[in-house]
């Protein structure tokens, strides 16, 4: 079965500095994408980053940054110099292509604090 | 570009009644996506539509969940009769196509079954 694991239920930051959120998936398939998404309290997921199977190349947005480990199967988040308004949940989601369409599968989430 | 939209935001119900739920995707995009995300977990798909057909259905509790998006735009989610365990936020998504992989989330509606 094609699980995504997000082992770190809830994390705190200080402000300004980094933070590193984990995620691990299972899967036999070899084309697929991996996201994560933030989901502050007012419930709209937001795409925070995108990353292709494919592509060796960690994905970049601004302070966003992803270290992508296919053969164990990891996709973890760095947020750096950390802000306020970054505290929301967190979810990383999984994306096979499986008969050319995609669909989610996502992890339980991580509860980001931002302390000031 | 306006984004995903859903009404209501919030809705409170008693066991055995029906409710329903509305989404209206990013215009132009195709494929719209159903999910049921119960409090602490990561959404779970529901139901998967390209334009006006359902593409993927298996994880819709056919027996008192339904959906629908007759001209291929707008889609309605409706359960019939709501079971306490129903109590979730059910969130709509869109992507441009089938075989594209960004989807973009409405705000969800939170539904609450006394």
């Amino acid at each position: 079965a094609q699980t995504v694991t997000q082992s770190q239920p809830e994390m705190s930051v200080q402000e300004a500095e980094t933070v590193t959120l984990s995620c691990t998936y299972d899967t036999s398939e070899s084309d697929y994408y991996l996201f994560w998404y933030k989901q502050p309290p007012s419930r709209q997921m937001i795409l925070v980053i995108r990353q292709e199977a494919y592509k060796q190349q960690n994905a970049t947005e601004n302070r966003f940054s992803v270290n992508f480990q296919k053969a164990a199967k990891s996709f973890s988040l760095k947020i750096s110099d950390s802000q306020l308004g970054d505290a929301a949940m967190y979810f990383c989601a999984y994306s096979p292509r499986t008969s050319g369409t995609y669909k989610y599968i996502f992890g339980t989430g991580t509860r980001l604090k931002v302390l000031a | 570009e306006a984004g995903v939209a859903q009404s209501p935001r919030y809705k409170i119900i008693e066991k055995r009644q029906s409710v329903a739920f509305w989404c209206n995707p990013i215009s132009g995009h195709a494929t719209l996506y159903w999910y049921q995300q119960i409090l602490g977990q990561g959404p779970k798909l529901l139901i998967q539509f390209q334009n006006n057909g359902v593409v993927d259905d298996s994880q819709l509790p056919k027996d008192r969940f339904s959906a629908e998006r007759l001209k291929g735009v707008d889609s309605t989610l409706k359960i019939q009769p709501a079971k306490l365990e129903d109590s979730a936020v059910y969130l709509c998504a869109s992507s441009l196509e089938l075989h594209t992989d960004t989807q973009y989330f409405g705000p969800g509606t939170r539904l609450t079954v006394l």
